[in-house]
């Protein structure tokens, strides 16, 4: 049985980090792309960054390019987002999603984990 | 950078037929998905490739894609079917989620 699971989620100051976690099994890690899709409260989904199966392809949106950082450990079948200079309008559950293939257009995110909450607040 | 519009709210009564739209510019050309995500609950996969349904969908959801606009159709719509839609594509190598639909089955 394919299952994502995040963990990772806290209360974080404005500028401050914070590193989420996804544990993944129930499939070959290494050769599926995964991303990470946020979503405020009370609004509607947001892709946040993807990587591909090898880790050597890596993609951010705008909102986020330059403070948060997609990474995988394939030995360790766990995907990862590092989230630094956080924002209040950071603030989200942040969902880690499997793709069916590689990375790219045509794909679709199949498996979704429970997510973990970010909350950004002084 | 690339949009999807989808109508925020959507009213059916139990067993009619529900019809959820997605507009970006030539999305027929691309291949649209769909989510539901009921309240509390993560988004699920109910629609990929246009118009295929996982396995463990109900055939009552399907969908089409043509022109600028995308096609959720959901047939003798029940209470469970209550939930928010939102259609996704690729522009370039970035995922885009349209913003959603409430769907409130009456």
């Amino acid at each position: 049985e394919v299952q994502v699971v995040e963990s990772g989620g806290a209360l974080v100051q404005p500028g401050g980090s914070v590193r989420l976690s996804c544990a993944a099994s129930g499939f070959t890690f290494s050769s599926y792309a995964m991303t990470w899709v946020r979503q405020a409260p009370g609004k509607g989904l947001e892709w946040v960054s993807g990587i591909s199966g090898s880790g050597v392809s890596i993609y951010h949106a705008d909102s986020v390019k330059g403070r948060f950082t997609i990474s995988r450990d394939n030995s360790k079948n766990t995907l990862y987002l590092q989230m630094n200079s956080l924002r209040a309008e950071d603030t989200a559950i942040y969902y880690c999603a499997k793709l069916d293939r590689g990375y790219g257009s045509g794909a679709y995110l199949d498996y979704w984990g429970q997510g973990t909450l970010v909350t950004v607040s002084s | 950078s690339y949009e999807l519009t989808q109508p925020p709210s959507v009213s059916v009564s139990p067993g009619q037929t529900a019809s959820i739209t997605c507009s970006g510019h030539k999305l027929g050309d691309k291949y649209a998905c769909w989510y539901q995500q009921r309240p509390g609950q993560s988004p699920v996969l109910i629609i990929y490739q246009d118009n295929k349904r996982p396995s463990g969908i109900p055939e009552r959801f399907s969908g089409s894609n043509s022109g600028n606009t995308a096609t959720l159709t959901i047939s003798g719509t029940q209470a469970m079917d209550e939930a928010d839609y939102y259609c996704q594509a690729w522009d370039s190598n970035t995922v885009i989620f349209g913003g959603g639909t409430k769907l409130t089955v009456l």
